[in-house]
């Protein structure tokens, strides 16, 4: 299986903040990544996919980058409606998920 | 709108089986890869089958290889998963997820509000 290793596990920053998460794969996964938000008590929304694609109605201050085995994911400009969980997901085999980036508010 | 909406979910004992259904709506439900996700008490997101537009490919993870089955009825646009054997590392929150196009490789861009399975004794 491939492992998906997500860092930090948890994130405080300001509003305004430029936020920074990385997931590494422990394999050549191409651009094969997904990255999702997770509100407490919701189901998880769908931001970015094959890696840096901005899913339809996502604001534009979140994006992603990178291919093979280490990418990043980028909120430009903080918001407090941002608070939440992040996950990274591979597919380029069965899909496993990072084990998330908790983010909250300084 | 899209909507996909699961039920099945409960308190069922060790050994026991269960079987999950997810209604679809909002789509054409048989040109998507749809998927099964689940999420233990306080924990992160665990991806646990996936089903192919046609029902060509299907895969599972390995923890529920063999108990757990996935299909789906196109003309009825549902989702299912039946689950044998359940054990107590079960218990989670089941999401029910649609692809992003026909394939198993894909993100999930509409996911259901999730169905509780507790197994206890």
């Amino acid at each position: 299986d491939i492992q998906m290793t997500q860092s930090p596990s948890s994130l405080s920053a300001s509003v305004g903040d430029r936020v920074t998460i990385t997931c590494q794969a422990s394999q050549d996964i191409s651009n094969y990544l997904n990255w999702y938000q997770q509100k407490p008590g919701k189901a998880p929304n769908l931001l970015i996919y094959d890696a840096s694609n901005l899913e339809t109605g996502v604001p534009s201050r979140f994006s992603g980058s990178g291919s093979g085995t280490d990418f990043t994911f980028t909120i430009s400009s903080l918001q407090p409606e941002d608070i939440a969980t992040y996950y990274c997901q591979q597919y380029d085999n069965l899909p496993t998920f990072g084990q998330g980036t908790k983010l909250e508010i300084k | 709108e899209v909507q996909v909406v699961e039920s099945g979910g409960g308190l069922v004992n060790p050994g026991g089986s269960l079987r999950l259904s997810c209604a679809a709506s909002g789509f054409t439900f048989s040109s998507y890869s749809m998927n099964w996700v689940r999420q233990a008490p306080g924990k992160g997101l665990e991806w646990v089958s996936s089903i192919s537009s046609s029902s060509t490919y299907i895969n599972y993870a390995d923890s529920v290889k063999g108990r757990f089955t996935i299909s789906r009825d196109n003309a009825k646009n549902s989702l299912y998963l039946q689950m044998n054997s359940l054990r107590a590392e079960d218990t989670a929150v089941y999401y029910c997820a649609r692809g992003r196009d026909y394939s198993t490789s894909s993100g999930y861009n509409y996911w259901g509000q999730g169905t509780l399975v507790t197994v206890s004794s």
